[in-house]
């Protein structure tokens, strides 16, 4: 199997305050990870890419310094979104690659942001 | 010109019969191609890959790849109400080493019992 899991699952937090969100491949390790946000009715957006040990690559237009991300080992990667906006309420999906060498990316379930 | 295209519907299909979904693609290095489906407040599922030229069955799924016309499709046979939901095609493009999937806009498919 390929089970990715994502904590929490929905979280409404005030304007200017931080949120960290957890993914975790729960039956492969993941040598990468990505970050895909959602809008209404739109298609997943790649935020970033993140291998284990590494520093992320962040897509154009995606702020590194709001947007953090961590990925300390094979198994979790972290997105945290700091000083949160309303504009910044979104569906935020991570996914996971069981190879280098593999396409296939398994996707968690998602977390569902609300910025007060 | 998108990256992947997708007409975004919504397509609607009475039970049992077969809905065909589109895709088209710029890239004409791409090499894999995915059908994903999202049904509404979910994240993507993965239906089917496809990497050759042809057709690739699975089950009530047959994922169609045509690199020459940059054009990949899915079949759906005897729909169910259970397959309304926004389906996605991917496209990972052949000059991002790391596997960067770009998705199209999605499909919404309605299944009318």
């Amino acid at each position: 199997g390929a089970v990715v899991s994502q904590h929490p699952s929905w979280v409404i937090c005030k304007s200017g305050t931080s949120v960290k969100i957890e993914c975790r491949s729960l039956d492969f390790q993941a040598t990468t990870m990505f970050w895909y946000r959602q809008f209404p009715k739109q298609s997943l957006m790649l935020m970033a890419t993140s291998n284990e040990g590494s520093k992320a690559t962040y897509e154009q237009g995606v702020e590194k310094d709001k947007f953090l991300i961590n990925h300390a080992s094979l198994t979790l990667s972290t997105l945290t979104v700091t000083s949160a906006h309303p504009e910044d309420s979104s569906f935020y999906i991570c996914s996971g690659k069981k190879t280098a060498t593999t396409d296939t990316q398994y996707f968690g379930p998602g977390t569902r942001l609300t910025v007060l | 010109q998108k990256e992947v295209e997708q007409n975004s519907g919504p397509l609607s299909v009475p039970e049992g019969a077969i809905a065909s979904l589109n895709c088209t693609y710029s890239d004409r290095g791409s090499q894999s191609f995915f059908w994903y489906r999202q049904y509404s407040g979910k994240s993507p599922e993965l239906i089917m890959s496809i990497y050759s030229n042809g057709d690739k069955e699975d089950g009530r799924f047959t994922a169609q790849l045509n690199k020459a016309s940059q054009y990949v499709s899915l079949l759906i046979r005897d729909s169910q109400p259970s397959d309304s939901a926004t389906y996605l095609c991917a496209v990972n493009m052949i000059y991002n080493q790391g596997g960067k999937l770009i998705f199209g806009q999605g499909t919404e498919l309605s299944v009318k019992p």
